[in-house]
């Protein structure tokens, strides 16, 4: 089975600057996709970013980028600039796109944007 | 407008009562899920489904029931209703780029 970790259950960063939210994951699987999502305090889940395993260059979007590192089962999320509108719960999580396509969550991470 | 309708939003129960929460989606998709979420532990996989008429379970199972008889709508079931079961509750159905999730159903049970 596969698991996903986030070991910072919250973080803060002043407006403009850079942050980076760590995830490392567990699994034998060679193909399979990794995502980070954002659940802001309206409760709505957003889809933030994808990787497809078999990609080495890793992906971004706008403000947003992954280190994904995938010999050390690491998968990284920067995001640049800061805004307060990034004030969020951020989660982490892994899907092989066999047996269901199921997605497998890390426990998420806090992220606080001060003015 | 496309994407996945969860109703009701939210719902206090007593121990012992039943519901069941509707999961509807108008994109077409063939697999849906049910997830909880709960502090500290992120989303965990309760029942899924891969079609129209087949379920299959997920990471905590136990105490829920589902039915996919159609293949938009995607019903969660509570027969009995615990404490444990206080939680959020997200249906999702897949897309090619990975889910798209309804906006939850804060579900209390005292």
């Amino acid at each position: 089975a596969q698991t996903v970790t986030q070991s910072q259950p919250e973080m803060s960063v002043q407006e403009a600057e850079t942050v980076t939210l760590s995830c490392t994951y567990d699994t034998s699987e060679s193909n399979y996709y990794l995502f980070w999502y954002k659940q802001p305090p309206s409760r709505q889940m957003i889809l933030v970013i994808r990787q497809e395993a078999y990609k080495q260059q890793n992906a971004t979007e706008n403000r947003f980028s992954v280190n994904f590192q995938k010999a050390a089962k690491s998968f990284s999320l920067k995001i640049s600039d800061s805004q307060l509108g990034d004030t969020a719960m951020y989660f982490c999580a892994f899907m092989k796109p066999t047996s269901g396509s199921r997605l497998t969550f890390g426990e998420g991470t806090q992220l606080t944007v001060n003015p | 407008n496309a994407g996945v309708t969860q109703t009701p939003k939210f719902r206090v129960l007593k121990t012992g009562q039943s519901m069941t929460l509707l999961c509807a989606q108008d994109m077409n998709h063939e697999y849906m899920y049910w997830y909880r979420q709960d502090p500290g532990m992120g989303l965990r996989l309760i029942h899924y489904s891969v079609g129209e008429g087949t379920t299959a379970k997920g990471e905590v199972p136990d105490g829920y029931n589902v039915s996919r008889l159609k293949k938009q709508n995607f019903l969660l079931g509570l027969e009995s209703a615990a404490p444990s079961q206080t939680s959020v509750y997200f249906c999702a159905s897949r897309t090619v780029y990975g889910y798209t999730f309804g906006s939850g159903t804060r579900l209390t049970v005292v």
